[in-house]
């Protein structure tokens, strides 16, 4: 089944930026945006952003996602440790008729 | 608040079958679709299907078409996955994941280990 690619590790300073992307194509991030979840180690995912750039009540506003054509952008500013984790990309497929995720990104706050 | 609670560990033999539960609470259970979401040890997330609690509407990804089945039981708030014909790569961890807005509540995984 086809997935979302997005690159398997971003290394960031301290309060710097990061920018994650995640690549898909007309049928699913180029259609309907992407979901994006961050999941610590030894815990469940945790929803960040749906649709681009609606964030669930509780999330930082450090966090922003946004879209470009068939390509999905997660951006964090002001990196602090605890956004160190990893980031999956989610998306509807509706060729597929099916839920698709990228490979997931480990994010590493230097 | 919102809560899902799954069902614990299972160690399973080759060609065997698991059942995984889900047991909803804090919302209207028939209100939502439910996501059934798994995780090889140091893998990615795989989406294996959907089912909704209301009418029992499903659909499988279709690596997995065959082998899944999913139900829900309203009169406990409980979907569950079945999935059959278990081989090795079928160790992970399930998850069962909400949606509202995409996946906005997950449960904490039941680890699943297959071995002879």
């Amino acid at each position: 089944q086809a997935g979302l690619t997005q690159p398997p590790s971003v290394s960031k300073g301290l309060r710097q930026t990061a920018t994650l992307t995640c690549t898909g194509n007309s049928n699913n991030v180029g259609n309907e945006g992407a979901t994006w979840l961050q999941q610590h180690q030894g815990h469940p995912p945790k929803l960040l952003s749906y649709r681009d750039n609606n964030r669930p009540s509780g999330i930082s506003e450090r966090l922003s996602a946004s879209t470009s054509g068939n390509t999905a952008s997660l951006t964090i500013t002001g990196l602090q440790p605890e956004d160190e984790a990893d980031y999956y990309c989610s998306a509807w497929d509706n060729s597929l008729s099916a839920w698709v995720f990228g490979g997931g990104t480990k994010l590493t706050v230097l | 608040q919102v809560q899902l609670v799954q069902s614990g560990a299972e160690v399973k033999k080759p060609g065997a079958s698991v059942k995984v539960s889900c047991k909803a609470s804090g919302y209207t259970f028939t209100s939502n679709f439910m996501h059934w979401v798994r995780q090889a040890p140091g893998q990615g997330l795989e989406w294996m299907g959907i089912i909704h609690p209301g009418d029992g509407g499903t659909t499988y990804a279709q690596q997995f078409q065959g082998r899944v089945t999913m139900t829900s039981d309203r009169s406990t708030s409980t979907v569950y996955m079945d999935l059959s014909s278990l081989r090795s790569e079928d160790t992970a961890v399930y998850y069962c994941a909400r949606e509202e807005n995409s996946f906005d509540i997950w449960g904490r995984g039941t680890v699943v280990t297959v071995s002879s």
